[in-house]
């Protein structure tokens, strides 16, 4: 099964652009990339997702990296409140719910 | 519309005894799943199902059962709990579909003493 690596840690600062990695070097071309973050004493919350090309939406950034083997997670401006753990998983239909596996994720801090 | 409901959301068992976590969703998802995380770790899927009256074992299965007589409902039951198995447990739900999103539940916080 392809699996996701991420940093365990990241700090930013408050107000400032915040880049969260994932290589996924073994991503087969029917797997979608997957973020979600799980903020202190909560379940984890679905962020964005994408295929090939970049995403945005209201919450973050998602940059693909052309080969796929690697995505970033872009959040603009970081606040207070995203300080939480980011996963970074893959999904493809054609395996299940089985591949569904969540790392250890980053735990991202952000200083006032 | 609620979203993914767990029942109950703190619970303290002594070892040996039985207790049922209900999951319901609103959404009329095919997928639903239980997953446990442990302190400072990420989420281990237990059990899994892709549709009414099916089941799945995902990666840490020992100990647990589960059931989904109705759509809406997913239990996972732990018949002889033990201290191994504290932990807090999500329960999640999706469409089949590789870009959809999963919906997750706020927890239950099982501690076996």
């Amino acid at each position: 099964d392809a699996k996701t690596t991420q940093p365990n840690s990241m700090e930013s600062n408050e107000e400032e652009p915040v880049h969260l990695p994932c290589n996924h070097s073994t991503i087969s071309g029917t797997d979608y990339i997957h973020w979600y973050r799980q903020l202190p004493s909560q379940g984890p919350e679905y962020v964005i997702h994408g295929l090939t090309s970049n995403v945005n939406n209201r919450m973050a950034s998602l940059a693909i990296a052309e080969d796929r083997k690697s995505s970033t997670l872009i959040l603009h401006r970081a606040t207070l409140r995203d300080a939480a753990v980011y996963y970074c998983i893959l999904r493809d239909y054609n395996q299940g719910a089985q591949k569904l596996v969540f790392g250890q994720g980053t735990r991202l801090t952000i200083n006032p | 519309n609620a979203g993914v409901t767990q029942t109950p959301k703190f619970r303290v068992l002594k070892t040996g005894q039985s207790m049922t976590l209900l999951c319901a969703q609103d959404m009329n998802h095919e997928y639903m799943y239980w997953y446990r995380q442990d302190p400072g770790m990420g989420l281990r899927l237990i059990h899994y199902s892709v549709g009414e009256g099916t089941t799945a074992k995902g990666e840490v299965p020992d100990g647990y059962n589960v059931s989904r007589l109705k759509k809406q409902n997913f239990l996972l039951g732990l018949e002889s709990a033990a201290p191994s198995q504290t932990s807090v447990y999500f329960c999640a739900s999706s469409y089949p579909r590789s870009n959809s999103p999963l919906h997750f539940g706020n927890g239950t916080r099982l501690t076996v003493t």
